[in-house]
């Protein structure tokens, strides 16, 4: 079946500092990829997504590309705020209609 | 405003006290579905439903139940809770199945059995 694992955390960060989250996947056909990020107390929302190799998806300086070669689709942004702070996930969307997410990665950026 | 809207918000109960959890999308969307978060684990799927009248297991549906009778609501169903079923849950829709599109979330039930 579908898997997503995406590196642990917690991770903690200094403001402006370059953050990557690891995130490989395994699936079956050619699934989407996205990232969700939740903030404190609320649900999830997207960041980001990309629906076929190569593409890169983008939202608030945060990018990830779609590797085939590599299973992989690994969060980053170049320079962190403090309102960055949240926990993030990796998904996968394959024609089996169901959303398989990766642990989640808690992300703390300090002023 | 779009949105996916759950109630209630926190939820304490004891074991065995039959309850059930509200979603409701204003989004015409066909699917919908209900998840858990626990620590460690991510979001895992319990059931999910590709339009009225249709709905079908996800990975961890045991104790659940749900139903789809009108488009913008999917309650989940807890008709006998135990302490297991202790977590965060969120419903979430998408205007169809397809790997594609994106899902919205509600704002969470954060659920205590006791």
């Amino acid at each position: 079946g579908n898997s997503v694992t995406q590196m642990e955390g917690p991770v903690t960060l200094s403001e402006e500092a370059f953050l990557t989250i690891n995130c490989t996947y395994t699936a079956t056909g050619y699934p989407s990829l996205f990232w969700y990020v939740q903030y404190p107390g609320e649900g999830l929302q997207l960041l980001l997504k990309a629906t076929k190799a190569d593409d890169k998806g983008s939202n608030k300086g945060f990018e990830a590309t779609y590797r085939k070669e590599t299973t992989s689709f690994h969060l980053e942004k170049g320079s962190v705020q403090v309102s960055d702070s949240a926990v993030y996930f990796c998904a996968l969307k394959s024609n089996d209609y169901k959303l398989s997410f990766g642990a989640g990665t808690t992300v703390t950026v300090r002023a | 405003e779009a949105q996916v809207t759950q109630n209630p918000r926190y939820l304490i109960t004891v074991t065995g006290k039959k309850l059930t959890v509200t979603c409701s999308q204003n989004m015409n969307h066909e699917y919908m579905s209900w998840y858990r978060q626990d620590p460690g684990l991510g979001l895992r799927q319990i059931y999910y439903s590709m339009n009225v009248e249709v709905t079908d297991k996800g990975d961890v549906p045991e104790g659940y139940k749900v139903s789809r009778k009108e488009k913008r609501n999917f309650p989940l169903i807890l008709e006998s809770p135990s302490p297991n079923q202790t977590s965060l849950y969120f419903c979430a829709s998408s205007l169809n199945g397809r790997a594609k599109n994106i899902q919205y979330f509600g704002a969470g039930t954060r659920l205590s059995v006791l």
